[in-house]
């Protein structure tokens, strides 16, 4: 059993698209978090989300639009891509946002924009 | 703000060969700090944490100790294997989870 699952793992895209990707993780953790992971590795948090409530949105285009139906899922969509955004995107989740503890992350899902 | 400083890679040894990563970093409190592994096409898994000055974290053959004086958490390992080959990240937090912050990471590979 996965514990987090990103869908689609590989994306490829044109200039100006809207594309989602999705995330579910079945650890009953209350936080999930949307990070992302440039070309040189670089790894930057976007999102935060507590319960189905935003608590961090970091400096991110308000093309980028999270979305939390319940605390099991926080998808991440982005509108009028831009080659910028070619990047991995990683999910990732934990027990609580006040905890310092283990962050589980997904697989990523590598984003392509033409 | 927080930050963290690890050392530029690639790294490139030879099994067997005695492997460090530097970290440094810079904080207002008193972080927890992490070492994150990250496999070739997978995500980011813990590997080893410490939460408090001269706390040593450990997994897997890995050791890094929390050092206040030099505010640095090097992370070493006396006999690196092939399976070992992956980048690592630094990262550290002082006020929970979201406020995690990553070092750029460092990719080592590990030949036979």
């Amino acid at each position: 059993d996965t514990a987090v699952s990103q869908t689609p793992k590989y994306l490829v895209t044109q200039m100006g698209n809207d594309k989602s990707i999705k995330c579910e993780q079945n650890l009953g953790h209350d936080t999930m978090y949307w990070y992302k992971q440039d070309s040189k590795k670089f790894l930057k948090i976007m999102f935060s989300y507590n319960n189905k409530e935003l608590i961090i949105n970091e400096t991110v285009p308000n093309r980028f639009s999270p979305k939390s139906p319940d605390k099991a899922h926080l998808n991440l969509h982005i509108n009028s891509l831009e080659l910028g955004d070619s990047a991995v995107y990683f999910c990732a989740s934990s027990q609580s946002p006040t905890d310092t503890g283990e962050l589980f992350f997904g697989e990523g899902s590598r984003l392509t924009v033409l | 703000g927080n930050s963290v400083t690890q050392m530029e890679g690639p790294v490139t040894l030879s099994e067997e060969a005695f492997l460090t990563i530097n970290c440094t970093y810079t904080a207002t409190g008193y972080p927890s700090l992490f070492w994150y592994v990250q496999y070739p096409g997978e995500g980011l898994q813990l590997l080893l944490k410490a939460t408090k000055a001269d706390d040593k974290g450990s997994n897997k053959g890995f050791e890094a100790t929390y050092r206040k004086e030099t505010t640095s958490f090097h992370l070493e390992k006396g006999s690196v294997q092939v399976s070992d080959s992956a980048v690592y990240f630094c990262a550290l937090s002082d006020s929970g989870n979201n406020d995690m912050r990553f070092g750029a990471g460092t990719r080592l590979t590990v030949k036979p």
